[in-house]
């Protein structure tokens, strides 16, 4: 039973426009999600958090929003660029544990 | 300074076979984890280590898996008897200590461990 789920596998955006990766999760015991970005043959790379006591975190280009109702969380990347075509996993945390999702393959398109 | 390094890269054994996976974490981590990641999955937690010790060992499928961090830095993944299934990528990952909420995990290059 998958507790943190990226529904969409790929995601294709022209570049210059804003990126919308989506993540729900199932447990509400969660303290903290994570954003995590992957390039080939290389180990994911922490993007951004946010906890749980939050909605809204910004760092950059990067925005994580936070809906602990509908157990739902969503990166916005803005504006993507070419650099940003990647893997990005979604994950949350308690203690220091960590479940990840499937992963959303993300392309900026030119 | 030096990331997360694994070693070897890429590992291709025969079924039933031993292997051993290394990690050398980030110099003053403390907490070092091993996730295996299989084609077309997030990793998938395994083990992890705060100090010598093995605090959540969880995450291992079965007793063919087995992880030791002797001196509270390089650690080894050790198979026993490889199956098929076990092929995958396998991620070590380090951290500074438990007490950050946000845990921020630093990831090795992963070794491509291959059971033909």
């Amino acid at each position: 039973d998958q507790q943190v789920k990226q529904n969409s596998p790929s995601l294709s955006v022209q570049e210059g426009r804003i990126s919308i990766l989506n993540c729900d999760y199932t447990n509400s015991m969660f303290d903290y999600f994570l954003w995590y970005k992957k390039y080939p043959a290389e180990g994911p790379t922490f993007l951004i958090s946010i906890s749980s006591i939050k909605d809204k975190n910004e760092d950059g280009r990067f925005t994580v929003f936070l809906n602990k109702s509908a157990k739902h969380l969503s990166l916005h990347i803005v504006p993507s660029q070419p650099g940003d075509s990647a893997v990005y996993f979604c994950a949350a945390g308690r203690w220091d544990k960590i479940i990840f999702g499937k992963g959303t393959r993300l392309h900026i398109l030119p | 300074g030096a990331g997360v390094s694994q070693t070897p890269s890429n590992k291709v054994t025969e079924k039933g076979k031993y292997v051993e996976l290394r990690c050398d974490p980030i110099s003053g981590h403390t907490a070092l984890y091993w996730y295996r990641q299989s084609l077309g999955q997030g990793p998938e937690f395994l083990i992890y280590f705060q100090g010598t010790g093995a605090a959540d060992d969880s995450g291992l499928p079965n007793d063919r898996f087995f992880a030791v961090r002797p001196e509270g830095s390089v650690s080894t993944l050790k198979i026993q008897r490889t199956e098929r299934g076990d092929s995958a990528v396998y991620l070590c990952a380090s951290s500074l200590s438990r007490s950050d909420i946000y845990n921020e995990q630093f990831f090795g290059p992963g070794t491509r461990l291959t059971v033909l």
